[in-house]
């Protein structure tokens, strides 16, 4: 089965600086890989997605994550957070091949500071 | 664009009591979800639904029905509500055919039980 540890349940950081939310898989194969991001008072929204290819994935807002097989991490940055960052990041993975269920990790809260 | 409209938003119950949510979708998606959400823990799967009438467990389906009479609609049942139990309630809907893992989310429903 697979699963998903986020080892960091609050993380503050000040506007402008630099972002890393950690996120570490289980899986018997090289699962898929998503960052979600949940705003104040809304559901989940997609962030950026990993299937296979350049480690490296774009995401919305200037948000990228990188993909290490050899450390089974899914690691999310950004180069400079601004307060509207704030907000609970949640890592999920899903193994190839058998739709869309999604093990999620238990979330990150982030608080960005002035 | 879609959207997915969870009622009530907000549920007050008594304890023991049989409390049920009700999730529509107008994505057209086959695949639709519950799960709860408890602070510090993460999401969990309640119930999913692969297509119109349609039930598969997910990995904490005790205490819970589900149903799909209707593609559109997804409805979750907490057959008997425990005190002081509280916690969100998401609903999702996925493209099942695309394999892609990337669900989308209503805005939840919070369940508090007195």
């Amino acid at each position: 089965a697979q699963s998903v540890t986020q080892p960091d349940a609050r993380v503050t950081v000040s506007e402008g600086a630099s972002l890393q939310l950690r996120c570490k898989y289980s899986s018997s194969v090289t699962p898929y890989l998503f960052w979600y991001v949940q705003y104040p008072r809304q559901g989940l929204q997609l962030l950026l997605k990993y299937y296979s290819g350049d480690p490296v994935v774009q995401g919305v807002n200037g948000f990228e994550a990188e993909f290490s097989k050899s450390n089974s991490s899914f690691h999310l940055r950004k180069a400079s957070v601004h307060w509207s960052d704030s907000a609970v990041y949640f890592c999920a993975v899903s193994k190839q091949g058998t739709g869309s269920k999604l093990s999620f990790g238990k979330g990150a809260k982030l608080t960005v500071s002035p | 664009g879609g959207i997915i409209t969870q009622t009530p938003k907000f549920l007050i119950g008594q304890e023991g009591q049989k409390l049920t949510l009700k999730c529509q979708q107008n994505f057209n998606h086959d695949t639709m979800y519950w799960y709860r959400q408890d602070s510090g823990k993460g999401l969990r799967l309640i119930y999913y639904s692969i297509t119109e009438n349609d039930l598969q467990k997910g990995d904490l389906s005790e205490g819970y029905d589900a149903s799909r009479e209707k593609k559109s609609s997804f409805s979750l049942t907490v057959t008997s509500a425990q005190k002081n139990e509280m916690a969100v309630f998401l609903c999702a809907s996925s493209i099942r055919t695309a394999n892609t893992g990337q669900l989308y989310f209503g805005e939840g429903s919070k369940l508090t039980v007195l």
